[in-house]
């Protein structure tokens, strides 16, 4: 069955350092977002994506954070200077067509600790 | 401001017992999602519900919307442990999901 795949599972990085998280969403999807989690809290939506541009962002995603879509296949999520409360779950999601289709389907995670 | 409310945000139940997890969302919106997480896990998706009235059910889990109501439950019948984990609704708005809070719960044998 088709998944979205993320890299790394894991990473640890010093506060002030960029940190790029890469996501490969499922392959004739169109709709890929990024959503994170800090530990033992609510999931919160950062942004969407579509056509090689962001569709939606919310507050959280600030000028330290950008998106892109290299190639392809990769969809990645840069922060520019990582503050120790970007220390969360990063997932990344993706959907076939936008609302319509409904279903979104997350990748594994990537777990970012800021020291 | 958008707010989506689970109730309870925890739940121990014994094994066998049935009980209904509450999502109260504030803004209209016609697409609600369950998802269920184990603890260190990703979102595996349970159901996409897309129109007023819409049931769905798989296995033990029966979930329901009401867009006028804003309102979906999450119902589980003949708990097994199997089921403990965290459930969560979300709201799917202007292409964002809004989340709950979550809810966390634990099936004892």
């Amino acid at each position: 069955e088709p998944e979205v795949t993320q890299t790394p599972s894991h990473q640890v990085t010093q506060m002030g350092q960029e940190v790029i998280l890469r996501c490969v969403p499922i392959s004739n999807h169109l709709y890929f977002y990024w959503y994170r989690q800090i530990l033992g809290q609510k999931v919160e939506f950062l942004v969407s994506f579509y056509n090689n541009e962001i569709s939606e962002k919310s507050e959280i995603f600030d000028d330290q954070f950008s998106v892109e879509r290299p190639d392809g296949s990769n969809f990645t999520l840069k922060i520019r200077s990582t503050k120790l409360e970007d220390s969360a779950m990063y997932f990344c999601a993706s959907r076939y067509r936008g609302r319509v289709t409904g279903e979104l389907f997350f990748g594994e995670g990537s777990r970012l600790t800021v020291l | 401001e958008l707010k989506v409310e689970q109730n309870p945000l925890f739940l121990s139940m014994q094994e066998g017992k049935n009980y209904t997890i509450y999502c109260n969302y504030s803004t209209t919106s016609d697409r609600l999602y369950w998802y269920r997480q184990d603890p260190g896990k990703s979102l595996e998706s349970l159901f996409v519900l897309l129109s007023n009235g819409a049931v769905k059910q798989e296995g033990r889990l029966m979930a329901s919307l009401d867009t006028k109501a804003r309102l979906s439950t999450l119902h589980i019948t003949a708990a097994v442990h199997d089921l403990s984990a965290t459930y969560f609704c979300a709201v799917d708005v202007r292409d964002q999901l809004i989340w709950g809070a979550g809810t966390k719960l634990i099936i004892k044998p």
